[in-house]
């Protein structure tokens, strides 16, 4: 049974920091896995998308990279802004086809 | 394109009555899954459907619950004989297909409240 832990659970930075996210994950047959953003009380924003056979997707100031021999994840994200702050959620896409999620870094970053 | 599409946004219901949450997915998109969001925990998978069939059901609970996908319309989740434990955010997301090099997309959510 996949299961999906992201580390750490709360973070706190001030602005302008750079800052890594982290996911791992117990079954490395995944198809894909996606990174997600929620604002409190709003649905999930995807933000990167990374298929089996990549190592990394950058997008802006984001950059996710993908280990799928050691089943992990990281999202490193560039210049932190106060306008980051929210929960990060990471989500592995196996062959059932569904996609299972961690619990989510919760970020603040403090201007 | 309108993105993925739930409603309502919010849903009050009374011990004992049915909730009816309704997903449109995004145009194209053929798969829905169903997720709910309890406060302070991750999303847990419900259930995954197909136009017409449901492909995989093992986060469904085994009674009063029940979701469908039509040919045409949107897809439903309903709970019967609700309960204040019933009470989370439902999400529900669609693709294009359901394997391989495809993104899911999700909607804004229903919020339910049991009172």
């Amino acid at each position: 049974k996949q299961e999906v832990t992201q580390i750490p659970a709360a973070l706190s930075v001030p602005e302008g920091e750079n800052l890594v996210l982290n996911c791992s994950f117990t079954d490395s047959a995944i198809y894909n896995l996606q990174w997600f953003r929620q604002d409190p009380g709003k649905g999930l924003t995807s933000l990167l998308l990374i298929q089996s056979s990549q190592r990394e997707q950058t997008s802006g100031r984001l950059n996710a990279s993908l280990d799928k021999s050691s089943g992990r994840s990281t999202l490193y994200i560039a210049a932190s802004q106060p306008g980051d702050s929210a929960t990060y959620l990471c989500a592995v896409r196996g062959s059932q086809g569904n996609l299972i999620f961690g619990k989510g870094t919760k970020l603040s970053v403090k201007p | 394109n309108a993105g993925v599409m739930q409603n309502p946004r919010h849903l009050v219901r009374r011990r004992g009555q049915e909730a009816r949450l309704r997903c449109s997915p995004m145009k194209g998109h053929s798969h829905v899954y169903w997720y709910r969001q309890l406060p302070e925990e991750g999303l847990k998978f419900m259930v995954y459907l197909q136009k017409e069939n449901i492909i995989d059901e093992s986060g469904m609970p085994k009674e009063r619950f029940s979701a469908e996908f039509p040919k045409e319309g949107p897809s439903i989740l309903r709970i019967q004989q609700v309960v204040r434990g019933d009470s989370a955010a439902y999400f529900c997301a669609s693709s294009p297909s359901g394997q391989g090099a495809t993104e899911a997309f999700f909607g804004q959510g229903t919020r339910l409240t049991v009172v």
